[in-house]
């Protein structure tokens, strides 16, 4: 089946240090794909929506200039993290849509971020 | 607004005890509802889901019936497996936001103990 390739699986940086997290469809292409955070014990809420070729759409409250998103090619979308404090420390994950509709979301095994 | 609230976990239990994690909702349109499933070390996947009112979805032994008046889509297993240790993430899409546009709970870690 499709597979979302999500790396570092974890990550440990200074406060003030930009991170950048990948996430690649293996075996499909993906012209949209989504990233989500979760935080202990809280929902998994939606950041934003990568697209290939044009900017990410940001959800409400989600500072853009923060989480700096990239969908370089097909199968290729990274999620940067800039100037990282301890408040951004967080689960991220990303997925994307497949299947012959797209009517199917698939996931990558997320990014344990902590900041120091 | 749309949101998904969940049992708190986590939830430990021995082989073969029956299962439920409890899920309930709230949204402004009429959703879809799903269960994924995240075991150790792998991306979320699709469990089962329920498009409509009273539909059943059921996968791997696993059922969950949405239920409209009490806004709620248990899951629910009869004998679990060790196998079964993951986390569970209950969901919500709205017809017209994108059937990709989901609304997450905030997840059950699930041990099931030999």
């Amino acid at each position: 089946g499709a597979v979302v390739s999500q790396h570092p699986s974890w990550v440990i940086c200074k406060s003030g240090t930009s991170v950048k997290i990948e996430c690649r469809s293996l075996d499909f292409q993906a012209t949209t794909m989504f990233w989500y955070r979760q935080f202990p014990k809280q929902s998994l809420m939606l950041m934003a929506t990568s697209n290939e070729g044009s900017k990410a759409t940001y959800e409400q409250g989600v500072e853009k200039d923060k989480f700096l998103i990239n969908h370089a090619s097909l199968t290729l979308s990274t999620l940067t993290v800039t100037s990282a404090h301890p408040e951004d420390s967080s689960f991220y994950i990303c997925s994307a849509p497949g299947g012959v509709f797209n009517e199917k979301l698939f996931f990558g095994s997320g990014t344990q971020l902590s900041v120091l | 607004g749309n949101s998904v609230t969940q049992m708190e976990g986590p939830v430990t239990l021995s082989e073969e005890a029956f299962l439920t994690i409890n899920c309930t909702y709230t949204a402004t349109g009429y959703p879809s509802l799903f269960w994924y499933v995240q075991y150790p070390g792998e991306g979320l996947q699709l469990l089962l889901k329920a498009t409509k009112a009273d539909d059943k979805g059921s996968n791997k032994g696993f059922e969950a019936t949405y239920r409209k008046e009490t806004t709620s889509f248990h899951l629910e297993k009869g004998s679990v497996q060790v196998s079964d240790s993951a986390v569970y993430f209950c969901a919500l899409s709205i017809a017209g936001q994108g059937a990709q546009k989901l609304v997450f709970g905030q997840g059950t870690r699930l041990t099931i103990n030999p």
